[in-house]
């Protein structure tokens, strides 16, 4: 089955604590990309890749980290410097091309206690 | 500053009936526009993209764009319960030679049976 998966579905961190969300792809697509979405709320861009070794900050890039060491896996980590984490958190994936499909996991709820 | 514009709804339709969403965007420059449905809970579903002027049809959808007037809108025909959904509108903007979806706060629409 060709698809993004995220884990965990569910995540609880306590505050101060960093959390790393997992997302991997096997569409063998150039870019990946990490969303974070608040109720009654769009989709905000945190970080993106284009290329393995390479990402670039989104529009709230701030309290988060990435890395892309492999063409099928771009991890989140969540760290304490972020005030507000609790989210619905998003990854994608896509070609990387102007006609720009992105395709979605099923994404990582994380709640703070 | 990219911006892409929805009415929040939520949009009320009887089964049946044709339900017609709106998007606007500022980027003059935006070449890719695209449809997601999200079901509560759930992640983003790319239901349609259109990428030149006028109608584009897929089955009971059609996605119809006007860029003088920078719009972008979904006609969904046959309204079932199960298109009950909040709907997202997306547009790509490019920089840096990468590209970016930016994202609208989405329209609830409910199918009353």
């Amino acid at each position: 089955d060709g698809g993004i998966t995220q884990s965990p579905k569910y995540l609880f961190r306590k505050e101060g604590q960093n959390v790393t969300l997992s997302c991997e792809q096997n569409l063998n697509h150039d870019a990946m990309y990490w969303y974070r979405q608040d109720p009654g709320q769009g989709l905000r861009l945190i970080y993106y890749s284009q290329i393995v070794n390479d990402f670039q900050k989104g529009d709230i890039a701030e309290g988060y980290s990435v890395s892309r060491e492999k063409k099928e896996s771009f991890p989140l980590t969540v760290t304490s410097a972020q005030k507000n984490p609790t989210a619905f958190y998003l990854c994608a994936s896509s070609m990387g091309t102007e006609n720009n499909e992105q395709f979605f996991g099923p994404g990582t709820r994380l709640t703070v206690l | 500053q990219k911006e892409v514009e929805q009415n929040s709804g939520p949009l009320s339709v009887p089964e049946g009936a044709i339900a017609s969403l709106n998007c606007t965007y500022s980027d003059r420059g935006s070449q890719s526009f695209f449809w997601y449905r999200q079901y509560s809970g759930k992640s983003p579903e790319l239901i349609m993209f259109i990428y030149s002027n006028g109608d584009k049809e897929d089955g009971r959808f059609t996605a119809q764009l006007n860029k003088a007037s920078q719009y972008v809108s979904l006609l969904i025909r046959d309204s079932q319960p199960s298109d009950s959904a909040t709907y997202l509108c997306a547009v790509t903007y490019s920089g840096a030679g990468s590209y970016q979806l930016t994202f609208g706060k989405g329209t609830k629409l409910s199918v009353i049976p």
